[in-house]
């Protein structure tokens, strides 16, 4: 089955734009979703198909896609969003369906 | 709003089987799938597996031999069980509302309501 690849550990100033990525096989023929984690608590889906976001979630939090890679952009970082991100997708290249998580993204926001 | 409620064992020996059970409210069960994932301490999220309303099912290859998921749409409900346990398998288990659709030219897959987690920690 397919896999999806995140880096460990990102930074970002507080304000500033940071980019989270996600790439894999899956990506060619799926939108990621995006999750973010923070301790103790469950995941909260932030970005969803081509850049969708469910209610609730600030307008700073965007989503991208280009061949096997996708993007979260987050435009001016706040403190809140120090978080573990996780993307996922459908995967379909074996015999049958799964769904793939990436390793997950630290962000930092300093 | 829908809310989704987990509950079963927080504590197993060796070798007994894991159960766990999500109740749906507030929302259609039909049209969905509900997934459970899990995630050890410290660690990523893995997907174990997940099934629809018509109880189909798709089971993550690495943990097939030992998933069952099952449903009872009459209560909104669906389960897990996880055999012959081992403290590899010690994680929180989410269960979560899954949903599909297409945009442009891709498809898209995404988790939308999550349960709170149930710790399971296996241990002799």
């Amino acid at each position: 089955s397919s896999e999806l690849t995140q880096d460990p550990a990102v930074s970002v100033a507080l304000g500033q734009t940071v980019r989270i990525t996600c790439q894999g096989d899956s990506l060619r023929s799926y939108y990621a979703g995006w999750y973010q984690q923070k301790p103790g608590q469950a995941p909260v889906l932030v970005i969803y198909g081509e850049n969708n976001r469910p209610s609730g979630i600030p307008d700073r939090f965007s989503g991208s896609s280009s061949g096997n890679t996708a993007s979260l952009t987050i435009t001016g970082a706040q403190a809140e969003d120090e978080a573990d991100y996780y993307c996922n997708s459908r995967d379909s290249s074996g015999n049958h369906l799964n769904v793939v998580f990436g390793g997950g993204t630290k962000l930092t926001v300093l | 709003q829908v809310q989704l409620q987990q509950w079963g064992a927080g504590l197993l020996k060796p070798s007994e089987t894991l159960s766990l059970t999500c109740a749906v409210y507030g929302g259609s069960f039909s049209g969905y799938y509900w997934s459970w994932i899990r995630q050890p301490p410290g660690k990523g999220l893995e997907w174990i597996g997940e099934i629809n309303h018509g109880g189909s099912t798709n089971y993550n290859p690495s943990l097939k031999s030992r998933v069952t998921i099952s449903v009872d749409t009459s209560k909104n409900q669906f389960s897990l069980k996880l055999s012959s346990v081992t403290a590899a398998d010690t994680a929180v288990y989410y269960c979560a509302r899954g949903g599909v659709g297409a945009q442009v030219s891709y498809y898209y897959f995404y988790m939308d309501v999550w349960g709170k987690g149930t710790t399971v920690t296996v241990s002799s």
